[in-house]
Order: structure tokens, then C-alpha cells, then sequence
């Protein structure tokens, strides 16, 4: 089955920086690439999602990029600010209906 | 976004007891409900594929007759813990699947805290 990796597991980063976090998956059938960002205690909430007819997705300060021949996506963190301090979570899913796979999160951190 | 609400946001019940959660759709309908359990500091695991009409279809080491998954409409879909123990202490979230014309996206609900004492 498919599998997910993301880097790196806690991130720091100063107010106004950018933070980049970054997954591999390996299943090449894989064609939706989700990033959710949860809150302490709350639900995943979806931020932006690429599907693999595209290489690169932004909105206003959060991007994602895909390169299908490598198996690889990243989100991108633009002008960070503490509001954006939670756990972020990719993901990556076959079509057809197949479930989501997650990575392990990653704990961003921004320091004012 | 979509919008999932699950009922309670959190429960505390004695052991040996059952506890039911709710997942519904509030503005889409989703043939696909999930269930998912979280640990602190850990990521989600899926525990089971609620299909609407249909029998769940369970992750393995997650036991069935233990966790009763029932999704008897376009919109809800609920979650039986029976005979619960503290072990089964947990988070345990939902998430509802859109289908649209561009794919399908999945969101998620609040989450239920439950404790076990």
C-alpha cells in the first residue's frame, strides 16, 4: 500500500520567515495530495490541495509543489506569522475512491 | 468548505459501557465516512470506511465487533464503541468525502474526546 513520509517532525521558525515542509510517497498511482493543518485539540482543516494534472498550487501565502518523477510534494509557508503555529499534515490518495494515507505531521513553530 | 459536525466533542463514560458518536454531512451528501482514532502528538489512523448502504469496511487489528461503524444516510454516519475500556481512551475524528466535478476532498470533524474511567 501506499506510504508517506514527511520532514521534518518539528520546525521553528522566526515571524516573517518561510517554512517549508516536505513528503515523499510511493505509491506512482497517487494523484491527490491534500495538506490539513490542526490546531491543538481541533480538527484537521484543509488548506490547500494539489491533484497531479498540476506542478504547482499557491494561495495568498501557502503553496504546494509536486514533481510526480520523484514521488515528492512540499508545502510552502510564506511571511509566517504566529497564527500559523500547529501541526501540519500531508497526505496522498489513489482515485477512485481510495482512502487518504498521512504522514506523521510536523510541529511548526513560529517565534515572534 | 464543507461542513462536518460530530456529536459529542467529548464524553466521559464508565468501563464496560458503550458509547455512540455521530459524524453527519451538514451541507454535501457523502456515500464515504471515516473514521479515524488520534493519539496525542501522533498522526491519524484510520480505523474504518463507512460506506452509506453498505457494511463498513475496517483497517486491520481494528476489531469490528468492538467498533460498530452504522452509516444509514447520505448524511450520518455513527461510531459505537461497545464494552469500552480505558485503553480505548482517545480522539477519535471523522471525516466526510465531497465528490465534485474536479475530485473528491475530505473533510473532517470536530473530533470526539472520549475517556474511559
Amino acid at each position: 500500500g501506499e506510504n508517506v513520509e514527511q520532514h521534518p517532525s518539528t520546525l521553528s521558525v522566526q515571524e516573517g520567515d518561510s517554512a517549508v515542509i516536505k513528503c515523499t510517497y510511493s505509491d506512482s498511482a497517487s494523484n491527490y495530495f491534500p495538506w490539513y493543518k490542526q490546531e491543538l485539540g481541533k480538527r484537521p482543516q484543509l488548506i490547500i490541495d494539489i491533484r497531479s494534472n498540476v506542478g504547482e498550487k499557491k494561495d495568498q501565502r501557502i503553496a504546494v509543489t509536486l514533481n510526480k518523477t520523484a514521488k515528492h510534494f512540499s508545502l510552502h509557508i510564506t511571511e509566517t506569522q504566529p497564527e500559523d503555529s500547529a501541526v501540519y499534515f500531508c497526505a496522498a490518495k489513489k482515485g477512485g475512491g481510495n482512502k487518504l494515507t498521512f504522514g506523521t505531521g510536523t510541529q511548526l513553530k513560529v517565534e515572534l | 468548505g464543507a461542513v462536518v459536525s460530530q456529536h459529542p466533542s467529548w464524553v466521559i463514560c464508565k468501563s464496560g459501557t458503550s458509547v455512540k458518536i455521530e459524524c453527519r454531512s451538514l451541507d454535501f451528501q457523502a456515500t464515504t465516512m471515516f473514521w479515524y482514532r488520534q493519539f496525542p502528538k501522533q498522526s491519524l489512523m484510520l480505523m474504518a470506511t463507512s460506506n452509506e448502504g453498505s457494511k463498513a469496511t475496517y483497517e486491520q487489528g481494528v476489531e469490528k465487533d468492538k467498533f460498530l461503524i452504522n452509516h444509514a444516510s447520505l448524511t450520518l454516519s455513527t461510531l459505537t464503541v461497545t464494552s469500552a475500556h480505558p485503553e480505548d481512551s482517545s480522539f477519535y475524528i471523522c471525516s466526510a468525502r465531497e465528490s465534485s466535478g474536479s475530485g473528491d476532498t475530505q473533510y473532517f470533524g470536530p473530533g470526539t474526546r472520549l475517556t474511559v474511567l
